[in-house]
Protein backbone atom coordinates (compact mmCIF):
# COMPACT_ATOMS: atom_id res chain seq x y z
CA UNK A 1 0.00 0.00 0.00
CA UNK A 2 1.53 3.36 -1.34
CA UNK A 3 1.52 6.22 1.90
CA UNK A 4 2.87 9.19 2.76
CA UNK A 5 5.41 8.59 5.73
CA UNK A 6 5.68 11.16 8.20
CA UNK A 7 8.68 10.84 11.22
CA UNK A 8 8.62 11.47 13.79
CA UNK A 9 5.19 10.78 14.72
CA UNK A 10 5.57 12.61 18.47
CA UNK A 11 8.05 15.28 19.67
CA UNK A 12 8.75 17.28 23.02
CA UNK A 13 11.05 19.45 22.89
CA UNK A 14 11.52 22.71 24.73
CA UNK A 15 11.34 26.27 23.30
CA UNK A 16 13.85 27.69 21.71
CA UNK A 17 15.09 24.16 20.76
CA UNK A 18 15.11 23.52 16.50
CA UNK A 19 12.66 20.88 15.58
CA UNK A 20 13.19 19.05 12.11
CA UNK A 21 9.76 16.77 10.47
CA UNK A 22 10.45 15.11 7.75
CA UNK A 23 7.93 13.30 5.09
CA UNK A 24 7.97 10.93 2.06
CA UNK A 25 5.37 11.23 -0.10
CA UNK A 26 3.73 8.58 -2.34
CA UNK A 27 6.38 7.62 -5.45
CA UNK A 28 5.04 9.27 -8.28
CA UNK A 29 3.41 12.06 -6.75
CA UNK A 30 4.32 15.55 -8.04
CA UNK A 31 2.54 17.63 -4.82
CA UNK A 32 3.63 18.09 -1.54
CA UNK A 33 1.87 20.03 1.17
CA UNK A 34 2.30 20.86 4.70
CA UNK A 35 -0.34 21.52 7.13
CA UNK A 36 -0.84 22.66 10.81
CA UNK A 37 -3.52 21.27 12.60
CA UNK A 38 -5.25 23.09 16.09
CA UNK A 39 -8.51 23.18 17.33
CA UNK A 40 -8.36 26.93 17.09
CA UNK A 41 -7.22 27.34 13.42
CA UNK A 42 -8.39 24.04 11.66
CA UNK A 43 -5.57 22.91 8.94
CA UNK A 44 -3.94 25.54 8.19
CA UNK A 45 -1.66 25.14 4.74
CA UNK A 46 2.21 26.25 5.71
CA UNK A 47 3.33 25.54 2.24
CA UNK A 48 3.19 23.62 -1.31
CA UNK A 49 5.68 22.24 -3.44
CA UNK A 50 4.95 21.16 -6.79
CA UNK A 51 7.98 19.28 -8.78
CA UNK A 52 10.14 20.27 -5.75
CA UNK A 53 9.57 23.93 -6.13
CA UNK A 54 8.20 25.95 -3.77
CA UNK A 55 4.28 27.41 -5.33
CA UNK A 56 2.93 28.56 -2.23
CA UNK A 57 4.11 29.30 1.64
CA UNK A 58 2.15 32.18 2.23
CA UNK A 59 0.51 30.49 5.39
CA UNK A 60 4.49 30.19 7.00
CA UNK A 61 6.03 32.39 9.18
CA UNK A 62 8.81 33.32 7.69
CA UNK A 63 11.07 34.23 10.64
CA UNK A 64 11.39 30.57 12.14
CA UNK A 65 9.73 28.45 10.03
CA UNK A 66 10.75 26.58 6.36
CA UNK A 67 10.19 24.12 4.32
CA UNK A 68 12.29 22.06 1.93
CA UNK A 69 12.10 19.50 -0.58
CA UNK A 70 16.19 18.18 -1.07
CA UNK A 71 15.22 15.46 -3.44
CA UNK A 72 11.73 13.87 -4.91
CA UNK A 73 11.27 11.28 -1.45
CA UNK A 74 11.59 13.87 1.05
CA UNK A 75 10.31 17.01 2.54
CA UNK A 76 11.10 18.55 5.51
CA UNK A 77 9.92 21.48 7.55
CA UNK A 78 11.95 22.96 9.74
CA UNK A 79 11.02 25.23 12.95
CA UNK A 80 14.04 27.25 14.29
CA UNK A 81 13.87 28.46 17.43
CA UNK A 82 10.69 26.80 18.31
CA UNK A 83 7.85 28.50 20.76
CA UNK A 84 5.35 26.62 22.71
CA UNK A 85 2.39 27.78 20.07
CA UNK A 86 3.99 25.87 17.95
CA UNK A 87 2.82 23.07 19.74
CA UNK A 88 0.05 21.17 17.36
CA UNK A 89 -0.46 18.69 15.05
CA UNK A 90 1.55 18.63 11.32
CA UNK A 91 0.77 17.02 8.38
CA UNK A 92 2.23 16.31 5.11
CA UNK A 93 -0.01 15.29 2.23
CA UNK A 94 1.10 14.59 -0.81
CA UNK A 95 -0.98 14.19 -4.21
CA UNK A 96 -1.10 14.36 -8.19
CA UNK A 97 -1.61 17.59 -10.12
CA UNK A 98 -1.58 18.20 -13.49
CA UNK A 99 -2.21 21.06 -15.93
CA UNK A 100 -5.37 20.78 -18.05
CA UNK A 101 -7.53 23.07 -19.77
CA UNK A 102 -5.82 26.11 -18.86
CA UNK A 103 -5.86 25.37 -15.62
CA UNK A 104 -4.57 23.33 -12.49
CA UNK A 105 -6.15 20.27 -11.89
CA UNK A 106 -5.74 18.14 -9.27
CA UNK A 107 -6.74 14.57 -7.77
CA UNK A 108 -6.89 13.73 -3.84
CA UNK A 109 -4.46 14.36 -1.35
CA UNK A 110 -3.40 11.80 0.63
CA UNK A 111 -1.88 12.21 4.26
CA UNK A 112 0.25 11.23 6.45
CA UNK A 113 -0.04 10.24 10.21
CA UNK A 114 1.01 14.01 11.31
CA UNK A 115 3.79 14.60 13.77
CA UNK A 116 2.25 15.71 16.95
CA UNK A 117 5.01 18.55 18.66
CA UNK A 118 4.67 19.64 21.99
CA UNK A 119 6.78 22.65 22.41
CA UNK A 120 7.17 23.30 26.43
CA UNK B 1 -7.46 34.83 -0.03
CA UNK B 2 -9.43 31.97 -0.75
CA UNK B 3 -11.73 30.76 2.21
CA UNK B 4 -13.80 28.14 2.29
CA UNK B 5 -16.77 28.25 5.23
CA UNK B 6 -18.49 25.46 6.90
CA UNK B 7 -21.02 25.25 8.80
CA UNK B 8 -22.40 23.66 11.05
CA UNK B 9 -18.76 23.56 13.60
CA UNK B 10 -20.66 20.83 15.82
CA UNK B 11 -23.38 18.10 15.06
CA UNK B 12 -24.40 15.69 17.44
CA UNK B 13 -27.00 13.13 16.54
CA UNK B 14 -28.47 10.06 18.01
CA UNK B 15 -27.84 7.04 16.10
CA UNK B 16 -30.43 6.72 12.96
CA UNK B 17 -30.36 10.54 12.44
CA UNK B 18 -29.77 12.14 9.67
CA UNK B 19 -26.51 14.94 8.93
CA UNK B 20 -25.55 17.26 6.73
CA UNK B 21 -22.62 19.74 6.80
CA UNK B 22 -22.03 22.41 4.27
CA UNK B 23 -19.39 24.75 2.34
CA UNK B 24 -19.44 27.34 0.83
CA UNK B 25 -16.86 29.58 -0.60
CA UNK B 26 -16.79 33.38 -1.49
CA UNK B 27 -15.82 32.67 -5.37
CA UNK B 28 -16.24 29.87 -7.85
CA UNK B 29 -14.47 27.10 -7.29
CA UNK B 30 -13.09 25.05 -9.89
CA UNK B 31 -13.76 22.01 -8.19
CA UNK B 32 -14.17 20.51 -4.40
CA UNK B 33 -13.19 17.85 -2.50
CA UNK B 34 -14.43 16.25 0.66
CA UNK B 35 -12.48 14.48 3.53
CA UNK B 36 -12.93 12.83 6.89
CA UNK B 37 -10.61 12.71 9.62
CA UNK B 38 -11.50 10.16 12.78
CA UNK B 39 -10.14 11.14 16.48
CA UNK B 40 -6.58 10.94 16.05
CA UNK B 41 -6.12 9.73 12.86
CA UNK B 42 -5.51 11.64 9.92
CA UNK B 43 -7.96 13.62 7.48
CA UNK B 44 -9.12 10.45 4.06
CA UNK B 45 -10.24 11.76 0.68
CA UNK B 46 -13.82 10.46 0.23
CA UNK B 47 -14.84 12.25 -2.73
CA UNK B 48 -13.87 14.92 -5.54
CA UNK B 49 -17.03 17.16 -7.20
CA UNK B 50 -16.27 18.75 -10.95
CA UNK B 51 -19.31 19.60 -12.47
CA UNK B 52 -21.58 22.00 -11.61
CA UNK B 53 -24.67 20.69 -9.97
CA UNK B 54 -23.36 17.83 -9.87
CA UNK B 55 -24.73 14.82 -7.44
CA UNK B 56 -22.56 11.64 -6.14
CA UNK B 57 -23.54 9.00 -3.56
CA UNK B 58 -21.51 6.73 -1.96
CA UNK B 59 -23.60 4.05 0.46
CA UNK B 60 -25.39 6.23 2.73
CA UNK B 61 -23.44 9.63 1.84
CA UNK B 62 -24.57 12.13 -0.27
CA UNK B 63 -22.32 14.92 -1.98
CA UNK B 64 -23.47 17.99 -3.59
CA UNK B 65 -21.81 20.48 -5.97
CA UNK B 66 -23.93 23.94 -6.50
CA UNK B 67 -25.14 24.88 -9.45
CA UNK B 68 -23.00 28.40 -8.95
CA UNK B 69 -19.78 25.84 -8.00
CA UNK B 70 -19.47 28.04 -4.66
CA UNK B 71 -21.61 25.67 -2.08
CA UNK B 72 -21.10 22.15 -1.58
CA UNK B 73 -22.95 19.58 1.16
CA UNK B 74 -22.61 16.13 2.71
CA UNK B 75 -25.45 14.58 3.96
CA UNK B 76 -25.56 11.40 5.54
CA UNK B 77 -28.54 8.97 5.66
CA UNK B 78 -29.46 7.05 9.48
CA UNK B 79 -26.10 7.79 10.91
CA UNK B 80 -23.87 5.09 12.67
CA UNK B 81 -21.58 5.22 14.96
CA UNK B 82 -18.61 4.92 12.40
CA UNK B 83 -19.76 8.04 10.93
CA UNK B 84 -17.91 9.91 14.15
CA UNK B 85 -15.13 12.33 13.10
CA UNK B 86 -14.76 15.90 11.53
CA UNK B 87 -16.10 16.05 7.76
CA UNK B 88 -14.15 19.00 5.83
CA UNK B 89 -14.47 20.43 2.82
CA UNK B 90 -11.59 21.50 0.74
CA UNK B 91 -10.98 23.87 -2.41
CA UNK B 92 -8.42 24.88 -4.34
CA UNK B 93 -6.45 28.51 -4.21
CA UNK B 94 -6.81 31.35 -6.44
CA UNK B 95 -4.41 32.06 -9.10
CA UNK B 96 -1.03 30.73 -9.30
CA UNK B 97 -1.93 28.27 -6.56
CA UNK B 98 -4.86 26.77 -7.87
CA UNK B 99 -3.03 23.42 -7.48
CA UNK B 100 -3.00 23.64 -3.58
CA UNK B 101 -5.94 22.88 -1.17
CA UNK B 102 -7.35 25.05 1.31
CA UNK B 103 -9.72 23.15 4.16
CA UNK B 104 -12.45 24.08 5.72
CA UNK B 105 -12.55 24.59 9.60
CA UNK B 106 -14.75 20.64 9.76
CA UNK B 107 -17.87 20.10 11.00
CA UNK B 108 -17.63 17.49 14.15
CA UNK B 109 -19.83 15.05 13.92
CA UNK B 110 -20.94 12.88 17.23
CA UNK B 111 -23.18 10.14 17.17
CA UNK B 112 -24.95 8.74 20.11
CA UNK B 113 -26.00 5.17 20.49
Amino acid sequence: DARVTQTPRHKVTEMGQEVTMRCQPILGHNTVFWYRQTMMQGLELLAYFRNRAPLDDSGMPKDRFSAEMPDATLATLKIQPSEPRDSAVYFCASGLVWYSSGADQGTEAFFGQGTRLTVV
Amino acid sequence: GQQVMQIPQYQHVQEGEDFTTYCNSSTTLSNIQWYKQRPGGHPVFLIQLVKSGEVKKQKRLTFQFGEAKKNSSLHITATQTTDVGTYFCAGPGEGGSQGNLIFGKGTKLSVKP
